[in-house]
């Protein structure tokens, strides 16, 4: 069963401009919230985190928005550059239960950032 | 870098064979998670270990097992390979396996099963 979604496979964004990628999950217990990203022949690297208590965390050019009500988050990346170019995953963790500390993935979404 | 560390890089074995993959944590990270990324699926938790103790089991099959050392080094051996398992097989570690501590992954393992 896939907790954590990403609908949206890719998404071509143009150099300068916001890029936004969105992740929805079904499981209430989650308490963290991470975007990962991932370049190809690298593993994933940790970009942003949001605790389930809060609704928006900034760093940088990279915000994450939670809305629980909705249980949707979204990544926010302004201004968007050519590096950024990468499979961006949602993931998300509980201490509850008895998978503590585990991440649940989305499938992830390919950014394109064109000049 | 991650600071975590994976051997082999590629391994490229036949069916009903078994392998063995390596993860080295990063330094004083105590806890250690197995996942595997295949293509039609995203990442998928296998097993968590945490100071040398499984802590939590994901979707691992039968024919794969896991055990982290004293040295808080870790395996994850697959048995009785199957094509389907061909797949990249990451690590990551944290420090203390709670939700709010950064998992950092290797660069993983991709395994070929002809």
């Amino acid at each position: 069963d896939q907790q954590v979604k990403q609908n949206s496979p890719s998404l071509s964004v143009q150099e300068g401009r916001i890029s936004i990628l969105n992740c929805d999950y079904t499981n209430s217990m989650f308490d963290y919230f991470l975007w990962y990203k991932k370049y190809p022949a690298e593993g994933p690297t940790f970009l942003i985190s949001i605790s389930s208590i809060k609704d928006k965390n900034e760093d940088g050019r990279f915000t994450v928005f939670l809305n629980k009500s909705a249980k949707h988050l979204s990544l926010h990346i302004v201004p968007s550059q050519p590096g950024d170019s990468a499979v961006y995953f949602c993931a998300a963790n509980t201490d509850r239960g008895s998978t503590l500390g585990r991440l649940y993935f989305g499938r992830g979404t390919q950014l394109t950032v064109w000049p | 870098d991650s600071g975590v560390t994976q051997t082999p890089k590629h391994l490229i074995t036949a069916t009903g064979q078994r392998v063995t993959l390596r993860c080295s944590p990063r330094s004083g990270d105590l806890s250690v998670y197995w996942y595997q990324q295949s293509l039609d699926q995203g990442l998928q938790f296998l097993i968590q270990y945490y100071n040398g103790e499984e802590r939590a089991k994901g979707n691992i099959l039968e024919r794969f097992s896991a055990q982290q050392f004293p040295d808080l080094h870790s395996e994850l051996n697959l048995s009785s390979l199957e094509l389907g398992d061909s797949a990249l097989y990451f690590c990551a570690s944290s420090f203390s396996g709670r939700s709010d501590n950064e998992q950092f992954f290797g660069p993983g393992t991709r395994l070929t099963v002809l």
